[in-house]
Parts: structure tokens; C-alpha cells; sequence
């Protein structure tokens, strides 16, 4: 069965930066693109971009342009979002999403990121 | 962007009954090639989203049949029917048919 995996909750300090990773299981990973999404109490969702898996094409929402940058590793079938220069509105439980023909069918477990100093 | 307006804010109902949540988007997402690119997810406490409803009108696999999508270019409804313990959680609408995508605000939804 289709699974993304996430990694699992970040504590980082203002300024720096965090790595997240997305595994895909359970189905061809170049054969659908995984996006991101930021979910916090008073923004609710927000999607931050996807990433080809196949050619490492990305596209993003205008609002995260040099805040995130998505990566993919096709030998292990996992996908990477880095957040840099971190505040604490980058606080949130960010979720990778798979997206194809039913755009967000599968959803990863969600992964909880801090920024506190 | 698109906006998506959804309401209530949130909603309380006895098992059995039903209920109606609306979602209204500040432009048409009806697409060139005749496709209602609405869609509709249900995130249960401590969960993530799961899909409901694609497309407005067509249930995701595995959806119980008590679910329901309709509207037109620019208003939505969520309908469930004989609502159930297991449906309380936060409702989202979501539109795909422009990037960037966005998502209504959401609507809980709880059990009296």
C-alpha cells in the first residue's frame, strides 16, 4: 500500500536551518510528484510547492520562494524540504502529499517543527 | 490566489442527522477542459487530511456513500448524511485549479 513516511519532529534555533524527508513506498515514486504543505492554528493549510520526482522540477507558492527548497533522491525514493533562516512563524507540522490525477490522496504522518531559541 | 471561504465555522450534530458545509471560492474552478477542480478532505484529531470528495462531485475510494459533493462554478457543499461518531474532525475545502493551491479555513465539525 502507498505509505510516506516522515521524518521525525525538529527543535531548531532562529537562524538556522532544518532538513525534512517524505520516503515513499508502495508505489513507482517517479511516477507522482510530492508537494508540501504547512499547517499552523492561525494560517491553517498552506502549500508550499511541489517537486517532480522524476526530473527534479520544482514549483513553488510565491510566499516560500528562499524559505524552502525541495530536493528528491530517486535511488532511495525520498523526497527534502529545507527550510532555512528560520523564525518562529516557520513553526508548524509541515505534511509531504503525494499529487496526481486525485491531488493529495496520500499524506505523510506530518512532521512538527520548533523554532525557539 | 484563490480564496476559499468556507462556513460555519463549525458545526454540532446529533448522530443520525445531517449535516451541510459550504465553501465558496472567489473565482470559477471550472476548468477549460470542463473539470470542478474543488476538492474536499476531512482531518480527524491528531490525523492528517484524508480525501473525501474529488472534482466537487466524485467520492475517493473508500469514502462511506453518506458523503457528498455538489455545486456550481463557484459555490461548494459538503453534504453528510446519517452522521456518525468517526466524522468529527476539521473539514477543508481545496482548490487546485490555479497555483498557488489553497485550502478553505475549514469547518469542525462535533458530536452533540
Amino acid at each position: 500500500q502507498v505509505q510516506l513516511q516522515q521524518s521525525g519532529a525538529e527543535l531548531a534555533k532562529p537562524g538556522s536551518s532544518v532538513k525534512i524527508s517524505c520516503k515513499a513506498s508502495g508505489y513507482t515514486f517517479t511516477s507522482y510528484y510530492i508537494s508540501w504543505i504547512k499547517q499552523t492554528t492561525g494560517q491553517g493549510l498552506e502549500y508550499i510547492g511541489y517537486i517532480n520526482t522524476g526530473s527534479g522540477g520544482t514549483n513553488y507558492n510565491e510566499k516560500f520562494k528562499g524559505k524552502a527548497t525541495l530536493t528528491v533522491d530517486k535511488s532511495s525514493s525520498t523526497a527534502f524540504m529545507q527550510l532555512s533562516s528560520l523564525t518562529p512563524d516557520d513553526s508548524a507540522v509541515y505534511y509531504c502529499a503525494r499529487f496526481g490525477a486525485a491531488p493529495f490522496a496520500y499524506w505523510g504522518q506530518g512532521t512538527l517543527v520548533t523554532v525557539s531559541s | 490566489d484563490i480564496v476559499l471561504t468556507q462556513a460555519p465555522l463549525s458545526v454540532s450534530v446529533t448522530p443520525g442527522e445531517s449535516a451541510s458545509i459550504s465553501c465558496r471560492s472567489s473565482k470559477s474552478l471550472l476548468s477549460s477542459k470542463g473539470i470542478t477542480s474543488l476538492y474536499w478532505y476531512l482531518q480527524k484529531p491528531g490525523k492528517s487530511p484524508q480525501l473525501l470528495i474529488y472534482r466537487m462531485s466524485n467520492l475517493a475510494s473508500g469514502v462511506p456513500d453518506r458523503f457528498s459533493g455538489s455545486g456550481s462554478e463557484t459555490d461548494f457543499t459538503l453534504k453528510i448524511s446519517k452522521v456518525e461518531t468517526e466524522d468529527v474532525g476539521v473539514y477543508y475545502c481545496a482548490q487546485f485549479l490555479e497555483y498557488p493551491f489553497t485550502f478553505g479555513s475549514g469547518t469542525k465539525l462535533e458530536i452533540k
